[in-house]
């Protein structure tokens, strides 16, 4: 089956600790996204990228590092300097350049971080 | 800048009853709009979608949702819903940029259907 595995679903770690959280994906998808959400707040985006190699900055990177080494794979650090990492990260992924199909993102099934 | 409004945090609603869940969107460009459902601890789910073509767009469980450009609205349907259907709702709109396809979301409306 097709589709994005985020990896573990729920972690813990101490405060002042960096993390990295997995998203891996066999949908052959050029694009992939990470996405925090808040209670109340909806999806924000963290980063994004069309490419392997190369990402973006969305609307809320500071305190997350990110990397594309593999086109299946866009792995998520939360740092320590991430003032507030506690939020449920979602990962996606989208198809590039083939019209009205790239518009669509496919979302994995998420991963709840608790920092203490 | 482009934003989408969910102006209804939670609905509650019963069974068998129709609901509304309104989506209110602001854009200067070509507009793409999306409606996810995100089930309790779950990814989101793609419900409908509107891309270009009818402005009524359905979805295979009954939901529906129809864009309206002059209201810049996008408000989501179901004139029967079950207790299956309780889970948050979630309206985005897509930007489309050189260096990539960005969704902004709302900030979901939680439908509660009881008995």
């Amino acid at each position: 089956d097709g589709g994005i595995t985020q990896s573990p679903k729920y972690l813990f770690r101490k405060e002042g600790q960096n993390v990295t959280l997995s998203c891996e994906q066999n949908l052959n998808h050029d694009a992939m996204y990470w996405y925090r959400q808040d209670p109340g707040q909806g999806l924000r985006l963290i980063y994004y990228s069309q490419i392997v190699n190369d990402f973006q900055k969305g609307d809320i990177a500071e305190g997350y590092s990110v990397s594309r080494e593999k086109k299946e794979s866009f792995p998520l650090t939360v740092t320590s300097a991430q003032k507030n990492p506690t939020a449920f990260y979602l990962c996606a992924s989208s198809m590039v350049g083939v019209g009205l199909s790239s518009y669509e993102q496919y979302f994995g099934p998420g991963t709840r971080l608790t920092v203490t | 800048a482009q934003s989408v409004t969910q102006l209804d945090s939670q609905v509650p609603v019963f069974e068998e009853a129709p609901v509304e869940l309104r989506c209110n969107y602001s854009s200067s460009v070509s507009v793409y709009l999306f409606w996810y459902v995100q089930y309790p601890n779950q990814g989101l789910q793609l419900l409908l979608k509107y891309l270009s073509g009818s402005t009524l767009v359905e979805s295979i469980n009954g939901f529906e949702a129809e864009f309206n450009k002059s209201q810049t609205s996008f408000h989501l349907r179901k004139p029967s819903v079950h207790i299956s259907d309780t889970a948050e709702y979630f309206c985005a709109v897509l930007i489309l940029t050189g260096g990539g396809n960005k969704l902004t979301f709302g900030t979901g409306t939680q439908l509660k259907v009881e008995l």
